[in-house]
């Protein structure tokens, strides 16, 4: 299975920040990877495929990058609601695997 | 708008099958896409189960040998079965439409408790 390796697990910001997470792969996953936030209680959202494509709706202070085995998740002026989790996901073989998420909590 | 509506009893007993059935709306399930599973221990990450496109399935490997995912097209309805069931599969369950050919999720189910325990 493909292990996807977030960092860091807790980020401790303040509204107006601009925070990146970053989400590794154990092997090569070219640019097949999705961003999800996931606040408590609720269903996962979607906010980036493909590595950098935004999901429709989805605010633009929110941004992907990468290739290969490194991605990042870059969120740009920290709102309240921001404070959340946050998970990646490979889709390059099967089985589809997450990160175990990464916490952005208040500092 | 699609929604999915996840469903199902909220306590099984060890050794017994867990059956969820995800109710489609706003969609018909025979026009394509893939139906996901995906499940959350509690205080845990996301785990994904298993998908199934119309008739051909993709499951976890490891829990291939206990799993059955299948679709009800004239319900709309896409339905798990998890047998021999343990604590370890204690954990909500989420269903999620996934694009035919990119296995990302993009519309999730609200989610559904399931506890194991006698």
């Amino acid at each position: 299975d493909i292990q996807l390796t977030q960092s860091p697990f807790t980020l401790s910001a303040s509204v107006g920040d601009r925070v990146t997470i970053t989400c590794r792969a154990s092997q090569s996953i070219s640019k097949w990877l999705a961003w999800y936030q996931q606040r408590p209680g609720k269903a996962p959202k979607l906010l980036i495929y493909k590595a950098s494509s935004l999901e429709g709706g989805v605010p633009s202070r929110f941004s992907g990058g990468g290739s290969g085995t490194e991605f990042t998740l870059t969120i740009t002026s920290l709102q309240p609601d921001d404070f959340t989790t946050y998970y990646c996901q490979q889709y390059h073989t099967s089985p589809w695997t997450f990160g175990q998420g990464t916490k952005v909590e208040v500092k | 708008q699609v929604q999915l509506q996840e469903s199902g009893p909220g306590l099984v007993k060890p050794a017994e099958t867990l059956s969820l059935t995800c109710t489609v709306s706003g969609y018909s399930i025979m026009s394509g896409y893939n139906w996901a599973w995906i499940r959350q221990p509690p205080g845990k990450g996301l785990e994904w189960i298993g998908s199934v496109y119309l008739g051909s399935t993709l499951y976890h490997p490891y829990l291939k040998s206990r799993l059955t995912i299948s679709v009800a097209t004239s319900k709309n309805q896409v339905s798990l079965k998890l047998a021999s069931v343990t604590a370890a599969d204690t954990a909500v369950y989420y269903c999620a439409r996934q694009p035919d050919t990119d296995y990302y999720m993009d519309v999730w189910g609200n989610g559904t408790t399931v506890f194991v325990s006698s």
